[in-house]
């Protein structure tokens, strides 16, 4: 069965400083993996997709992830923080028992910028 | 593309009443999905359809939870006699058809009084 692990619940930086939110997935097959982002009182907004075309993903306002499947991870990245990026982050992977259509979240991982 | 609409954005009710929510795909995508997320928590899948079938319900909660998509167009999710334990954010997503990523709502907030 698929599933994904968020490493931390709860991250802060500083505005400018690195972000760095954590992702470890299990998966017989391939997967297909995603970062989806929640700010408060809001849906889910896509970050990025991996699907196998390539390892390091860049996604949308400067987020980049990399597969690493020796090491099933599937982190987050972004190399300088802003106040906007604050919210709730999700690592998702699709799950293959049901064609791949329904997506299984971690946990999340709440992001606090200060300044 | 205007988004998924989802309607209302929050819904307070008694308990053992009935409700329903409304869910307006984005309007080329023929994939619609219902989630549950529960405070502190990620989306649980619920169901989904394809234009009308309803290919997926083995994961809606219990009994008092269906779905329907009559004309492949918008959606209902209907809980039956509500309990304390529905109070959830409900969010539904459209997508097109394939593996192609999954549009969100700002989803539907039910209190249970």
């Amino acid at each position: 069965a698929q599933s994904v692990t968020q490493l931390d619940s709860h991250v802060s930086v500083s505005e400018g400083t690195p972000v760095l939110l954590r992702c470890n997935y299990s998966s017989s097959y391939s997967p297909s993996l995603f970062w989806y982002v929640q700010h408060p009182n809001k849906g889910l907004q896509l970050l990025l997709k991996y699907t196998s075309a390539a390892t390091l993903v860049k996604g949308i306002n400067g987020f980049e992830a990399e597969f690493k499947k020796s090491e099933t991870s599937f982190h987050l990245t972004k190399p300088s923080a802003h106040m906007s990026d604050a919210a709730e982050y999700f690592c998702v992977v699709s799950d293959l028992n049901q064609a791949g259509t329904a997506l299984i979240f971690g946990k999340g991982t709440t992001l606090s910028v200060s300044s | 593309d205007t988004g998924v609409s989802q309607d209302p954005r929050h819904k307070i009710t008694k308990r053992g009443q009935n409700v329903t929510f409304r869910c307006d795909p984005i309007s080329e995508h023929n994939r619609l999905y219902w989630y549950r997320q529960t405070l502190g928590q990620g989306p649980e899948f619920l169901t989904y359809f394809q234009n009308e079938a309803q290919l997926e319900k083995s994961r809606l909660l219990s009994d008092r939870f269906s779905a329907e998509r009559p004309k492949g167009s918008f959606s209902t999710l209907e809980i039956q006699r509500t309990e304390q334990g529905d109070s959830a954010m409900y969010l539904c997503a459209s997508s097109e058809q394939g593996n192609q990523p999954q549009h969100f709502g700002d989803g539907t907030r039910l209190s249970i009084l």
